[in-house]
This record gives structure tokens, C-alpha cells and sequence, in this order.
């Protein structure tokens, strides 16, 4: 098994670009997340999926959309890329609530200009 | 509003002592806990889990106590090793299984 994976791992956009991260996960997992990760800053949620077709927001949900079409990917798009949004993204999955730990991608590095 | 804490400088030790990481909650109950290891440039990797009606739980070398007075959970390391240099997440329980992490504390292990 692959576990969780990321595409890209790493882009540069410019100001006003868009662009869909992918994240797939070959667990069978219901639960899909999509985290930001900030310098001194703790994991952020973005949005959060409890299954497919279903989709929810986290903490910092603004200037971000998802779609979870297939149960095993959950794609995060960015419509107009901001500065702002530089950081670390990383998807995780897990089974259920009734399993709690969520098993996380290895990221992907975003650098907005 | 919900914050963890975590020690924001890194924790330096020498190699086979005790490592203690601290985990500090506040205006929040949570009915789990969770430990995660990051390494650089890695996504983290589950740890440990303990429950709101546990008081402690061990792994191999890890042991987890969680306070729910205190609202503080510490993370300990015994006879720890250069290996296990890393940034160690904690995590809440926030319902629907969404998790709250803290900022996390970086561990360095000299031989």
C-alpha cells in the first residue's frame, strides 16, 4: 500500500494563478483532511471530507475549495493564489471516528509570488 | 477561544536520558489525545493515542500521561537516542475526528 499520497510535492505560482492539489489515499478511509502548516504555527484544518461527496469546512477554509468526487481522492484548489497562502499542505485520512489516528501525506511545498 | 501549548524552543538532551515534552490545553475538553512525530520536510506519523479516562499509556520506549485537571499531557522518551531527534505534534480530539494541533516541540538527541 502507498498509504497517503501528494502531487505536487512542490510549485511556485504567481499572484492570481490557480491550481488543484491531489491527494489520494488507497486505505479505503472515510475521513479525508486537507491541513495547512505554517513556520510556529500548529497544523491548520482546512477542510475536511467525512465521505464521498461530502465536504466541510476547517479553521482557515477562505481562498480554498475541495472536492471529494472519488472516496479515495480529495483535491484542495486554489482559485487565485495569494502570498498569503504560501506554505505546506498536507492531506490525511482516516478510517472512521471510530479510528481516531489519521495517517498524513509527505506534503506539498507551495511558494506564491 | 481552544489553544495548545507546546515549548516553543527546542528541547536539547544528551543521548540514553529522559526525554519530557509538555502539552498545555485551555477552554477545552477533549476526549482523546494524541502524540505525532514530524520529521524535516515529512508529514507526521501517529505516535500515541490516550483517552480522557486514562492516565497514562505506554509504547516501547514512549509513555503518554494525560491531566485532565491540569488540562496537560506529557510525552516521554526513555533512554532516548540520536534517532529520535525530531518535532513532536500534540494533538486534541475536536469532534468528527478533526484533530487541533499544537505548534510542536523540536527534540534534539546528542550522542
Amino acid at each position: 500500500n502507498a498509504g497517503v499520497t501528494q502531487t505536487p510535492k512542490f510549485r511556485v505560482l504567481k499572484t492570481g494563478q490557480s491550481m488543484t492539489l491531489l491527494c489520494a489515499q488507497d486505505m479505503n478511509h472515510e475521513y479525508m483532511y486537507w491541513y495547512r502548516q505554517d513556520p510556529g504555527m500548529g497544523l491548520r484544518l482546512i477542510h475536511y471530507s467525512v465521505g464521498e461527496g461530502t465536504t466541510a469546512k476547517g479553521e482557515v477554509p477562505d481562498g480554498y475549495n475541495v472536492s471529494r468526487l472519488k472516496k479515495q481522492n480529495f483535491l484542495l484548489g486554489l482559485e487565485s493564489a495569494a502570498p498569503s497562502q504560501t506554505s505546506v499542505y498536507f492531506c490525511a485520512s482516516s478510517y472512521s471516528m471510530s479510528s481516531e489516528t489519521q495517517y498524513f501525506g509527505p506534503g506539498t511545498r507551495l511558494l506564491v509570488l | 477561544s481552544q489553544k495548545i501549548e507546546q515549548n516553543s524552543e527546542a528541547l536539547n538532551i544528551q543521548e540514553g536520558k529522559t526525554a519530557t515534552l509538555t502539552c498545555n490545553y485551555t477552554n477545552y475538553s477533549p476526549a482523546y489525545l494524541q502524540w505525532y512525530r514530524q520529521d524535516p520536510g515529512r508529514g507526521p506519523v501517529f505516535l500515541l493515542l490516550i483517552r480522557e479516562n486514562e492516565k497514562e499509556k505506554r509504547k516501547e520506549r514512549l509513555k503518554v500521561t494525560f491531566d485532565t485537571t491540569l488540562k496537560q499531557s506529557l510525552f516521554h522518551i526513555t533512554a532516548s537516542q540520536p534517532a529520535d531527534s525530531a518535532t513532536y505534534l500534540c494533538a486534541l480530539s475536536g469532534g468528527y475526528n478533526k484533530l487541533i494541533f499544537g505548534a510542536g516541540t523540536r527534540l534534539a538527541v546528542h550522542p
